[in-house]
């Protein structure tokens, strides 16, 4: 596509339940990343793609978080049991390779409130 | 862990002035970037800096890459309403960290 697209937009969930967030990349960017910004916060790394596999996860923060890639391009990330800690917006972003020559196009961002 | 200190955090200007902003680290960066974030989008790339004293405009836009390589900064000459937002500085090579942002206001 033309940008980077993410799905839902906005998601309330309840305390314990599991979401799915989804990322669809720019056509033919090879590199995926996530990122995930708390209220009038920064943007916080969470794990990036090369390709489907994910050679750093360093910065998911805990077990419950998961993410995967398929078929060099979608990707989804899961919280599994939410907590209202993990109420914040998710930014996926994509780069054509490794780094990017020109940063990260990043999406609209998926926002999360667990209640 | 790594941070980038980001400043000033937030400032009013009037339309027509020029701002400044910048962003300082611990440690040395191969490659810095400054992203504008709109509200309820994600951020947006503004310019990249990828060589120790570079000095780069993008219109209205100027940014330098310090030459310890540990700090950046972004001007933004004669302001127009239009460039309110949150400016983050960004440094890393792969993976980038971010600076906790500059919410610029300006007063018509």
């Amino acid at each position: 596509g033309a940008g980077v697209s993410q799905s839902p937009s906005n998601k309330v969930t309840e305390k314990g339940k599991d979401v799915e967030l989804r990322c669809d990349p720019i056509s033919g960017h090879t590199a995926l990343y996530w990122y995930r910004q708390s209220l009038g916060q920064g943007l916080e790394f969470l794990i990036y793609f090369q390709g489907n596999s994910a050679p750093d996860k360093s910065g998911l923060p805990s077990d419950r978080f998961s993410a995967e890639r398929t078929g060099g391009s979608v990707s989804t990330l899961t919280i599994q049991r939410t907590q209202q800690e993990d109420s914040a917006v998710y930014l996926c972003a994509s780069s054509l390779g490794l780094g990017g020559t020109y940063g990260y196009t990043f999406g609209s961002g998926t926002r999360l409130t667990v209640v | 862990g790594q941070q980038l200190n980001q400043s000033p955090q937030s400032m009013f200007i009037q339309e027509g002035e020029d701002v400044s902003m910048n962003c300082t680290s611990s440690s040395i960066f191969n490659t810095w970037l400054w992203y504008k974030q709109d509200p309820g989008e994600g951020p947006v790339l503004l310019i990249a800096l990828y060589k120790a004293g570079e000095l780069t405009s993008n219109g209205r836009l100027t940014a330098q890459f310090g030459i310890t390589r540990k700090d950046s900064f972004l001007n933004i000459s004669a302001s127009i309403p239009s460039d309110v937002g949150i400016y983050f500085c960004a440094a890393g090579t792969y993976k980038y960290i971010f600076g906790t942002g500059t919410r610029l206001k300006v007063l018509a």
